[in-house]
């Protein structure tokens, strides 16, 4: 079955760590997303992707960063420049910029301790 | 600039009642989208649907309906007789053509819970 599958589901990270978290699509759609989620505050667009080796930021990429090499593949650095990375964070695709409605996976709930 | 308000931040209903999610959403754009979207306590977000700015025509669908009124910029969400299977965090979305890029902003979204 076609689909998001992001990992790991939950990730503990020290202060002063970078982290990486993997989000992979069988979809064969040319963009992809990372969104955060914090409680009360929907979801914000970290950065985005509309093609193989070509990224944008987004609302609030500080702190973040990401690497394109594959369609298939949109990893997601949290670095020890976020101040505050506790979150959960969800990776979606769409199968072009137009939308027809994104797919999005389970998501990474990280935590910083 | 764009934005989309869910005033309601948690809703509580019995089992059987019908409810209704509002959503208003600003844009200067004259082609855009809106959508909506259920989170249940899996934490996947799954499409529900999605609406053109030229098509104002309610949508049914088994217990969910939607009221697209432009004139006051709205995009509310009924489920009718209420299911404990309808708990979850539900957003509305919208996307413009042409000033996001197609991006989705999305409001704050409304927990909805459903009491047996």
């Amino acid at each position: 079955d076609g689909g998001i599958t992001q990992s790991p589901k939950y990730l503990f990270r020290k202060e002063g760590q970078n982290v990486t978290l993997s989000c992979e699509q069988n979809l064969n759609h040319d963009a992809m997303y990372w969104y955060r989620q914090d409680p009360g505050q929907g979801l914000r667009l970290i950065y985005y992707s509309q093609i193989v080796n070509d990224f944008q930021k987004g609302d609030i990429a500080e702190g973040y960063s990401v690497s394109r090499e594959k369609k298939e593949s949109f990893p997601l650095t949290v670095t020890s420049a976020q101040k505050n990375p506790t979150a959960f964070y969800l990776c979606a695709s769409s199968i072009e910029t137009v939308p027809y409605g994104y797919t999005f996976g389970s998501g990474t709930r990280l935590t910083v301790v | 600039a764009q934005k989309v308000t869910q005033a309601q931040t948690e809703i509580s209903v019995v089992e059987k009642e019908d409810v209704t999610l509002d959503c208003v959403y600003e844009t200067r754009d004259t082609t855009y989208y809106l959508f909506w979207y259920k989170q249940p306590p899996s934490g996947e977000l799954v499409f529900l649907i999605r609406r053109n700015s030229f098509d104002e025509q309610n949508e049914i669908s088994g217990r969910y309906s939607w009221n697209f009124q432009k004139s006051t910029s709205s995009f509310n969400f009924t489920i009718t007789a209420s299911q404990v299977v309808d708990s979850a965090v539900y957003f509305c979305a919208l996307s413009e053509a042409q000033r996001s890029q197609g991006n989705l902003i999305f409001g704050k979204g409304t927990k909805l819970s459903v009491k047996p």
